[in-house]
């Protein structure tokens, strides 16, 4: 079973910076397995990147994830109010479809 | 327009079961694979139960593995989770998904006495 370390927890960051999410995994993952999600109070999460770099349908391109084996980044560029939220990576290459715990960015 | 719309939530007591649906729309559904996730209050998400597109193969999380059943009907475009032996710890908003693109709005289950 694969499981994630996100880290931080919480990053309190100010609208126009660069937001930097870290996603560590017990065991190398396929990057071609490997997603990020937004979530936000109240709502479903929405898929971000999928296949580790490849940016979903409507997804803006200041968001953009990197990275193979066991460690994996998503890069907000400039950050917008709507940016604020939790967001979780995952791996859906092998079962169980593990999530992390999530990364919290909120605003300074 | 993909949507999906679960139903069948509520209040069970402990040991109750509960019967989840998604009805699906905007797309294809027999052609997709389909996915169960859970949020427990203040918690992260987990993976609960995938199905294949023709339901050949299921899949769960160790913890509902012999308490809940995965199902689908192509001809109804509907998903479906017949949870059975409910415990306090299931208490979650359960999403359906497809794959992991596209997700339900979810519908909260709470087991409780």
């Amino acid at each position: 079973e694969i499981v994630f370390t996100q880290s931080p927890g919480t990053l309190s960051l100010s609208p126009g910076e660069r937001a930097t999410l870290s996603c560590r995994a017990s065991q190398s993952v396929s990057s071609a397995s490997l997603a990020w999600y937004q979530q936000k109070p109240g709502q479903a999460p929405r898929l971000l990147i999928y296949g580790a770099y490849t940016r979903a349908t409507g997804i803006p391109d200041r968001f953009s994830g990197s990275g193979s084996g066991t460690d994996f980044t998503l890069t907000i560029s400039r950050l917008e109010p709507e940016d604020f939220a939790v967001y979780y990576c995952q791996q859906y290459g092998s079962s169980p479809y593990n999530f992390g715990q999530g990364t919290k960015l909120e605003i300074k | 327009e993909v949507q999906l719309v679960e139903s069948g939530g509520g209040l069970v007591q402990p040991g109750g079961s509960l019967r989840l649906s998604c009805a699906a729309s905007g797309f294809t559904f027999s052609d997709y694979e389909m996915n169960w996730v859970r949020q427990a209050p203040g918690r992260g998400l987990e993976w609960v139960s995938y199905i294949s597109s023709s339901a050949v193969a299921t899949d769960y999380v160790d913890s509902v593995k012999g308490r809940f059943t995965i199902s689908r009907d192509n001809a109804e475009n509907s998903l479906y989770l017949q949870m059975n032996s409910l415990r306090a710890e299931d208490t979650a908003v359960y999403y359906c998904a497809r794959r992991f693109d596209y997700w339900g709005q979810g519908i909260l289950v709470t087991v409780s006495s």
